[in-house]
């Protein structure tokens, strides 16, 4: 596509709740990022993907996020039994490569809008 | 210690001025510096991306890297209504490095 496209843009949940986030990133892009920004806080790394393979997962607070990444295209962040300290903005983003850059030249990132999630 | 400073803001200018947004640094090891530009509601956008010190300019804007002191600073010259949003600076320290470390970004509004 021609952009980082996540879904859905706005979440509301109970907590305890399960939920799902989509990324869809941009086409043959290969590297694939979660961060989330809450309020306050800044960007806060948790997960990157080479392909379908995270080698990196050590962002991820805790054991209720887990993310995957299918067919080196799709990815899904799920956090399990919600909390309120969850809410934020889930960014994704997507580079040519393993970003900032594998040659010298930019190989930066292109965030998505954003799933603002609201654990009650 | 954060590894990058950023000052929150927020910062309110009126049209026409010089803005400077700074960012401190605290590992020398960083090598690479971007800028993000926000919208809200929106999620981050490139704006300037540097290797090594000096300026870097792109029209109105001058990204400054000073490795000596630790220092990187965004520089919007003739500032317009449409620059308005939040400004994020970045690191990364080096080449096939993943991990991008953010500041908490500075809210710019620019006054007609």
């Amino acid at each position: 596509g021609a952009g980082v496209s996540q879904s859905p843009s706005n979440k509301v949940t109970e907590k305890g709740k399960d939920v799902e986030l989509r990324c869809d990133p941009i086409s043959g892009h290969t590297a694939l990022y979660w961060y989330r920004q809450s309020l306050g806080q800044g960007l806060e790394f948790l997960i990157y993907f080479q392909g379908n393979s995270a080698p990196d997962k050590s962002g991820l607070p805790s054991d209720r996020f887990s993310a995957e990444r299918t067919g080196g295209s799709v990815s899904t962040l799920t956090i399990q039994r919600t909390q309120q300290e969850d809410s934020a903005v889930y960014l994704c983003a997507s580079s040519l490569g393993l970003a900032p850059q594998t040659t010298y030249g930019a190989n930066v990132l292109t965030f998505g809008a954003g799933s603002r999630l609201t654990v009650l | 210690q954060k590894e990058v400073e950023q000052d929150p803001g927020p910062l309110s200018v009126p049209e026409g001025a010089i803005v400077s947004l700074n960012c401190t640094y605290s590992n020398s090891a960083f090598q690479y510096f971007m800028w993000y530009r926000q919208y809200s509601r929106k999620g981050p956008e490139l704006l300037m991306y540097t290797y090594s010190s000096g300026n870097k300019e792109d029209g109105r804007f001058t990204a400054q890297v000073d490795k000596s002191s630790k220092y990187i600073s965004l520089f919007i010259r003739d500032s317009q209504p449409s620059d308005s949003a939040t400004y994020l600076c970045a690191r990364a320290p080096g080449a096939g490095s993943y991990q991008l470390t953010f500041g908490k970004g500075t809210k710019l509004s620019v006054i007609p």
